[in-house]
């Protein structure tokens, strides 16, 4: 595979439910990150990692947990969401941080009930 | 104010248009440009990537930025049904700002 892959490209979940998000690249990337995309609203940064390390947190609430693994996996832990969460949530990756060009993955269509 | 400004049409053109996009910021310290484009249900890619004020030119596609007015613009010449997408504009200095996007229709 090439390129930067999401899965599940669509999940439901309840309020009560712990679910995950999984991102993958497969560009050689040193830098990841999670942006939130509500309808009509500006791409929301949620969180920047750069091998491995977290180097961003956008006053993100703690009920969103990311995870990095290694330079090539990204997660992003969800429990007890609230319906404002639903949201395309999309996975970016760069050769360093903060060097403009991301790559993106086709999203996380979430649904909070 | 918002840090930036960019109008979400849609935007409705019959093919063989010209489309102008645009985009305000109010942040001086941003130092490069982007425009990104959407398809539906598609993640964002980079379409034109500049640093300077002046203009940047890409096949049908030019992206001028006019540091002066803090304003950001992409041209699409000759545009397709294929062009038809949201076009997100984009300003980095660490981590990259977006506009809200501008959803294109191209009209065969």
């Amino acid at each position: 595979e090439t390129g930067v892959t999401q899965t599940p490209r669509h999940l439901v979940m309840g309020m009560t439910n712990k679910k995950s998000l999984k991102c993958e690249q497969h560009l050689g990337h040193n830098a990841m990150y999670w942006y939130k995309q509500s309808a009509k609203k500006p791409l929301e940064l949620m969180f920047v990692y750069s091998l491995e390390e977290r180097v961003e947190n956008n006053s993100v609430p703690s009920r969103f947990s990311p995870e990095c693994p290694n330079s090539s996996h990204l997660f992003l832990h969800l429990h007890t969401l609230q319906p404002e969460d639903s949201a395309l949530y999309l996975c970016a990756s760069s050769q360093d941080k903060y060097t403009g060009e991301l790559f993106f993955g086709e999203g996380s269509r979430l649904t909070v009930l | 104010q918002k840090e930036v400004e960019q109008d979400p049409g849609p935007l409705s053109v019959p093919e063989g248009a010209i489309v102008s996009l645009n985009c305000t910021y109010s942040n001086s310290a941003f130092q490069y440009f982007m425009w990104y484009r959407q398809y539906s249900r598609k993640g964002p890619e980079l379409l034109m990537y500049t640093y300077s004020s002046g203009n940047k030119e890409d096949g049908r596609f030019t992206a001028q930025v006019d540091k002066s007015s803090k304003y950001i613009s992409l041209f699409i010449r000759d545009s397709q049904p294929s062009d038809s997408a949201t076009y997100l504009c984009a300003f980095g200095r660490r981590a990259l700002t977006f506009g809200s996007g501008t959803r294109l229709q191209v009209q065969p």
